[in-house]
């Protein structure tokens, strides 16, 4: 049973635009939650992380967005970067584990 | 400073051949974690260690052994390889359990 979920498997994005990926989950008992971006051949790279009693954080042209009540996680990158075409993950934690979600492949077309 | 490496970066192995992946960190970080990522699927964790001396088992830990050789190192087995464990595995690293995470660059499996 996924825990959690990320509905779209893709994105494409205008460069300079904003990029919206989401991510839903099951568990109200995750404490925090990361947001990693891959390349191909590469291992996963930490890029943003929130904790369960924040409502948003911000890095750069990061930011992530926590809705606790609709169980809702979302990633917002301003402005779109070609560089940034990669595969995003969300990962939520519980006790002595980490849950990622599919991934989406985020195209940013220059 | 290398961060987590992984050896080797492929390997194809025979039904109920074993090996044993490496894995190191140069970040004196406390905790490891071993991965797996399948087609489709999320990265599944096998087994962590908190700390130097300790592991615990993870989601899918059947099938795998791990050793904790010191604060740096940190080893997957699999002692009868199955085509069931074809996958690409990460290991991290972290300097506290399960926040922030450094990975690997992954080491690709086939078993046949």
């Amino acid at each position: 049973d996924q825990q959690v979920k990320q509905n779209s498997p893709s994105l494409s994005v205008q460069e300079g635009r904003i990029s919206i990926l989401n991510c839903d989950y099951t568990n109200s008992m995750f404490d925090y939650f990361l947001w990693y971006k891959k390349y191909p051949a590469e291992g996963p790279t930490f890029l943003i992380s929130i904790s369960s009693i924040k409502d948003k954080n911000e890095d750069g042209r990061f930011t992530v967005f926590l809705n606790k009540s609709a169980k809702h996680l979302s990633l917002h990158i301003v402005p779109s970067q070609p560089g940034d075409s990669a595969v995003y993950f969300c990962a939520a934690r519980r006790a002595n584990n980490l849950f990622f979600g599919t991934g989406t492949r985020l195209t940013v077309i220059p | 400073n290398a961060g987590v490496t992984q050896t080797p970066k492929f390997q194809v192995l025979k039904t109920g051949q074993s090996m044993t992946l490496q894995c190191a960190q140069d970040m004196n970080h406390n905790s490891m974690y071993w991965y797996r990522q399948d087609p489709g699927m999320g990265l599944r964790l096998i087994y962590y260690s908190a700390s130097e001396g300790t592991t615990d088992k993870g989601e899918v830990p059947n099938g795998y052994n791990v050793s904790r050789l010191n604060k740096r190192e940190f080893s997957l087995r699999l002692e009868s390889a199955a085509p069931s464990q074809t996958s690409v595995y990460f290991c991290a690293s972290s300097t506290d359990r399960f926040y922030e995470q450094y990975f690997g660059p992954g080491t690709r499996l086939t078993v046949t």
